[in-house]
């Protein structure tokens, strides 16, 4: 069964502050990883992709890889009100799909 | 920036009827995909089309749905008899060079079944 995991939150963090989200998956020969951030009753808008292991940054987005540990996460630093939102984590597990987590939902507070 | 776009944003439908859910692929995308979105659930996987064929599918690809690129614009899904576990978020997507660089998404049709 393949699956992706992520803790469903809420995650409250204060505006400024840095969110942290992670992501576990059971395919140990999964090779892309993606970041969506879905607003509720919206579509997922992809935010980050990463492939190697290690950090990948982006403006105020760092994703990070551990192939071995099967962990990938997210940082948002400087957390805005505007980054409240699902985050979905969705992997690439052989084939042309994506599996996606079940997203953690993440509240700024001002 | 280019989009995907599908219509109608949201569609109601009599438990039994067939609908057809409507998807303007980025116009260069060669890989294109219908993923869908029970209230409350994880995105799930449908169906992929490339090269004018299904290249995979998920176990809810059942026969009862059919995907069709029936011109060089559109791409559609079709549920011949819909149930009411069918009510769901329908994305379309698209991309370029297949998963490998992620994809972009429609804004969904919300299919609501009666």
């Amino acid at each position: 069964q393949k699956e992706v995991e992520q803790n469903s939150g809420p995650l409250s963090v204060p505006e400024g502050a840095i969110a942290s989200l992670n992501c576990t998956y059971s395919d140990r020969g999964s090779q892309s990883f993606f970041w969506y951030r879905q607003y509720s009753g919206k579509s997922p808008e992809l935010i980050m992709s990463i492939y190697s292991n290690g950090d990948k940054e982006d403006g105020r987005f760092t994703a990070q890889l551990n192939k071995a540990s099967q962990y990938v996460s997210l940082l948002i630093r400087d957390s805005q009100p505007s980054d409240s939102a699902t985050y979905l984590c969705a992997v690439n597990m052989r084939g042309q799909n994506f599996v996606f987590g079940p997203g953690t939902r993440l509240s700024v507070l001002p | 920036e280019p989009e995907v776009t599908q219509t109608p944003s949201h569609q109601v439908t009599q438990m039994g009827q067939e609908v057809i859910l409507r998807c303007v692929p980025i116009s260069n995308h060669l890989y294109f995909y219908w993923y869908r979105q029970i209230l409350g659930q994880k995105v799930e996987f449908l169906v992929s089309f490339y090269n004018n064929e299904i290249s995979e599918k998920s176990e809810i690809f059942d026969d009862q749905f059919s995907v069709e690129r029936p011109d060089g614009s559109n791409f559609t899904l079709k549920i011949r008899s819909t149930k009411l576990e069918d009510s769901a978020m329908y994305f379309c997507a698209s991309s370029d060079i297949g998963t490998s660089y992620g994809y972009t998404f429609g804004s969904g049709t919300r299919l609501t079944v009666v």
